[in-house]
């Protein structure tokens, strides 16, 4: 069963504290993507990854930071996390062009 | 960013009944998707159309796409309770970054 994972579905940090959420996905897909989600803000897209090594900024990045060292995994890094990036987190990935398959989400409380 | 828009918001309706949600974008695509999400879970993808088809079937799933008005609909017959969920259109009018809509909720009753 094809699947991306997310490294914790709850997370509890404190303010100031570097945040390091990961992703999985075990399709070879060369697309992968991190969104956050907001009652009433829908996704949005934080960064984005069409290959190792490559990443594109999508329409939140500041204070965000991601990491691709392998095709399977994909990071992303709060450098300083603030209360204002409470949020769920979604991970996605996708072949060249075609549907995203998401991560269960991770849901980050920043204190 | 750009974003789709659905409607209705929210819709609420009885186990056995269809239920409708539209989505409208903005540019041109070349794919459209629609994705459900259930409550405080990642998205599930459910449906692709290319622009330059009109209608799509899966299962109790129907799926229309009108480029001319810029619109899609999601048509889910025979509605379980199993189907409240929030569901998503997502273009591709940036290419690889989709553009999700607002989402519509919807609560099937049994």
């Amino acid at each position: 069963d094809v699947k991306v994972t997310q490294s914790s579905r709850y997370l509890v940090k404190r303010t100031g504290e570097k945040v390091f959420l990961e992703c999985v996905q075990d399709m070879d897909h060369e697309n992968m993507f991190w969104y956050r989600q907001d009652p009433g803000l829908g996704l949005r897209l934080i960064y984005f990854s069409y290959d190792v090594k490559m990443k594109e900024k999508g329409d939140i990045p500041e204070g965000y930071s991601v990491s691709r060292e392998k095709k399977e995994r994909f990071s992303l890094i709060l450098e300083s996390a603030s209360t204002n990036q409470t949020s769920m987190y979604l991970c996605a990935s996708s072949l060249l062009w075609g549907g995203q398959v998401f991560g269960p989400g991770t849901r980050l409380l920043v204190l | 960013s750009q974003q789709g828009e659905e409607d209705p918001q929210a819709l609420s309706i009885q186990e056995g009944e269809n239920a409708t949600m539209n989505c409208s974008y903005k540019t041109s695509i070349n794919n459209l998707q629609w994705y459900r999400q259930n409550s405080g879970r990642g998205l599930v993808h459910l449906i692709l159309i290319r622009s330059n088809e009109r209608e799509k079937h899966s299962g109790r799933l129907r799926v229309t796409l009108d480029t001319s008005k810029k619109s899609s609909s999601l048509l889910i017959t025979a509605s379980r309770a199993a189907d409240t969920a929030s569901y998503f259109c997502a273009t591709d009018e940036r290419g690889n970054k989709l553009v999700f809509g607002a989402g519509t909720i919807l609560r099937v009753k049994s």
